[in-house]
């Protein structure tokens, strides 16, 4: 099994609203991280958990809330996003190798925020 | 600091060879990554390269890196419609990797 998987493909969500972004792999890595990207730019970190603890946190918004509950999965919480906050999320897994990240991406939810 | 650069659009013939060029600042650098991205999807690791390493092949594609001038290349040999998408160099640098804003491939049959 070499995929992330995302969970939903597509979200829309209004600014009141509180929703969770789903995101697994039974590759055994160690690393999970949430990237944000939005069209025609190309991904911007926002977090990582390195053996399940937040290791990077690129100054990202507390209306986002990262989660990873175990080694396989990783959740992003989100809640009184703005519009501006509307792109894919994708989430990707490595193994911690401080040189050579080789990372996994899944395929990303699409998000609007409305 | 943190600078990848890559030209925005390369359009060729089915058949042709592409070459995508990019350029990275931090020669601390250990690897370099091409990912490629097709519409809709996420990123998929297509090849890297170790910065002691001149050149790498895999099947149709080829890095090329030189190392003194922070130039980075990926050639994709007889190109087909199915590799039009957009593709993003990436270097290793203070623990993250940092991407390139990316090359749009047009392929045209």
């Amino acid at each position: 099994d070499t995929e992330v998987t995302q969970t939903p493909k597509h979200l829309v969500m209004g600014m009141t609203n509180k929703k969770s972004l789903k995101c697994e792999q039974h590759m055994g890595h160690r690393a999970m991280y949430w990237y944000k990207q939005k069209a025609k730019k190309p991904p911007e970190l926002m977090f990582v958990y390195s053996y399940e603890k937040l290791s990077i946190n690129e100054s990202v918004p507390s209306r986002f809330s990262p989660e990873c509950p175990n080694s396989s999965l990783l959740n992003l919480h989100l809640h009184a996003l703005q519009p501006e906050d509307s792109a894919l999320y994708l989430c990707a897994s490595s193994q911690p190798d401080r040189d050579n990240e080789k990372l996994f991406f899944g395929s990303g939810t699409q998000l609007s925020v409305l | 600091g943190e600078d990848v650069e890559q030209s925005l659009f390369l359009s060729v013939r089915e058949g042709d060879s592409s070459v995508i060029n990019c350029t990275y600042t931090d020669s601390s650098s250990t690897y370099l990554y091409w990912y490629k991205q097709e519409p809709g999807a996420g990123l998929q690791l297509l090849t890297y390269i170790f910065s002691n390493m001149d050149m790498k092949q895999d099947q149709r594609l080829t890095v090329l890196l030189n190392k003194k001038d922070k130039h980075l290349s990926l050639r994709i040999a007889d190109t087909q419609t199915g590799d039009s998408a957009i593709y993003f160099c990436a270097e290793r640098t203070e623990d993250k990797l940092v991407f390139g804003a990316g090359t749009i491939l047009r392929v045209k049959s």
